[in-house]
């Protein structure tokens, strides 16, 4: 059974960098045809996709993220990454890192909550 | 971007009986259409993929249905757990993937 979980700062200043790490268990964050994909919920809010990265490297962001969003993937540890710049307070929200293999998302982690404040 | 629309809002609904939730795609999406059930504190949980292909270890009284603009999410008798808020997501053109702003099950 596949095991995603996120970690990083819970808190990031107006103007700074997020940074959110998931590390995957139970499988090959190589798998072919597997992508891994960030996706966040504001308080009270719906779900917004980030962007996805795919066994083969790939990235895709949605476009009204797409200038402040990179995601990586280090496949020696079995992670992937998010950093998104430029931070505001729209930007607070519980971060979920999630993986599937036809589109949609089988398996997230618990999520995490990254307040955007000074 | 495909806009997703979710309909009602909230529904409220007596446990034993049936609930229907509607997801309206702004354009097709095949069958390429996904539902998540989301409890408070926890993260979305996959119900279908492809419309109506029940993920693993889903209930039989829930189904999904439809295809092009249209689809709805059936669960036949409510059970206690089932009061959540669900949404649906379409993969079929992206980027980006798009969700549904979320019907929220309420018990009546």
């Amino acid at each position: 059974q596949l095991q995603l979980q996120e970690s990083g700062p819970g808190l990031v200043k107006p103007s700074g960098t997020l940074s959110l790490t998931c590390t995957v268990s139970g499988g090959s964050i190589s798998s072919s045809g597997s992508y891994w994909g960030w996706i966040r919920q504001p308080p009270g809010k719906g779900l917004e996709w980030i962007g996805s990265i795919y066994y083969n490297g790939n990235t895709y962001y949605n476009p009204s993220l797409k200038s402040r969003v990179t995601i990586s993937v280090d496949t020696s540890k079995n992670q992937f990454s998010l950093k998104e710049t430029s931070v505001t307070a729209a930007d607070t929200a519980v971060y979920y890192c999630a993986s599937g293999v036809i589109g949609s998302f089988d398996y997230w982690g618990q999520g995490t909550l990254v307040t955007v404040s000074s | 971007e495909i806009v997703m629309t979710q309909s009602p809002a909230t529904l409220s609904v007596s446990p034993g009986e049936r609930a229907t939730l509607s997801c309206r795609a702004s354009q097709s999406v095949g069958s390429n259409l996904a539902w998540y059930q989301q409890k408070p504190g926890q993260a979305p949980r996959l119900l279908f993929y492809g419309a109506s292909i029940r993920a693993t270890g889903i209930p039989a009284r829930f189904s999904g249905s439809g295809s092009g603009t249209e689809f709805t999410l059936t669960i036949s008798s409510l059970q206690s757990e089932d009061f959540a808020v669900y949404y649906c997501q379409q993969y079929n053109i992206w980027p980006p993937y798009t969700f549904g702003q979320g019907t929220k099950l309420e018990i009546k």
